[in-house]
């Protein structure tokens, strides 16, 4: 079992909803990331949060939009989507803060999103 | 620039034949970390391995086997005696030392997927 556990696992959506994904680890990591992953692509990188605070956006639309509550939670939240958005989102976590290069990531299962 | 190529598409192989898929990785950094990472069908990216640029030892854990080369910038991964259960899609990936930026981002290769038949 992943310790990175993501909720839903599944998510349809019309382009007009607002929905949010969740994120959650116990393992007292630092560092949290997001990533979107394309069908037979390699993921993408799209936040990291280090210390609870965004430390890197890499240029994703305003319709994403991230949240971490606390050091355990990061959220990302939806709000009208294109349907190119649809794709596997990944959510991580490493141990140290955003730049320790040598912290490998920890993922979870991801969620599964459509936009109709 | 940072670049890491996995030039094996696909791979598919017959249970217990030994499989190795192929990384190189483009750096300027003398310090780096190197991955691979295995992603089944049910999606989560599971951690295999770290190595970093230092330490060209090669490391054995139970059928699988990595064998880190700077003089060709590869880190090949080779699976013994394969079965079904290691079908997968498979991530070589490269991270530069450093503190704050984009440094210790993961760079992803294209990854090769891994289709082992009973």
């Amino acid at each position: 079992d992943t310790e990175v556990t993501q909720t839903p696992k599944h998510l349809v959506m019309g382009m007009t909803n607002k929905k949010s994904l969740k994120c959650e680890q116990h393992m007292g990591h630092r560092a949290m990331y997001w990533y979107k992953q394309k069908a037979k692509k390699p993921p993408e990188l799209m936040f990291v949060y280090s210390y609870e605070k965004l430390s890197i956006n890499e240029s994703v639309p305003s319709r994403f939009s991230p949240e971490c509550p606390n050091s355990s939670l990061l959220n990302l939240h939806l709000h009208a989507l294109q349907p190119e958005d649809s794709a596997l989102y990944l959510c991580a976590s490493s141990q140290e803060g955003v730049g320790y290069g040598n912290q490998p990531q920890h993922f979870g299962d991801g969620t599964r999103l459509s936009i109709l | 620039a940072q670049k890491v190529t996995q030039a094996q598409t696909e791979i598919s192989v017959v249970e217990k034949e030994d499989v190795t898929l192929d990384c190189v990785y483009e750096t300027r950094d003398t310090t780096y970390y190197l991955f691979w990472y295995k992603q089944p069908p049910s999606g989560e990216l599971v951690f295999l391995i770290r190595r970093n640029s230092f330490d060209e030892q090669n490391e054995i854990s139970g059928r699988y086997s990595w064998n880190f080369q700077k003089s060709t910038s590869s880190f090949n991964f080779t699976i013994t005696a394969s079965q079904v259960v290691d079908s997968a899609v498979y991530f070589c990936a490269l991270s530069e030392a450093g503190y704050g930026g984009s440094q210790g981002n993961l760079i992803f290769g294209k990854g090769t997927k891994l289709s082992v038949k009973p």
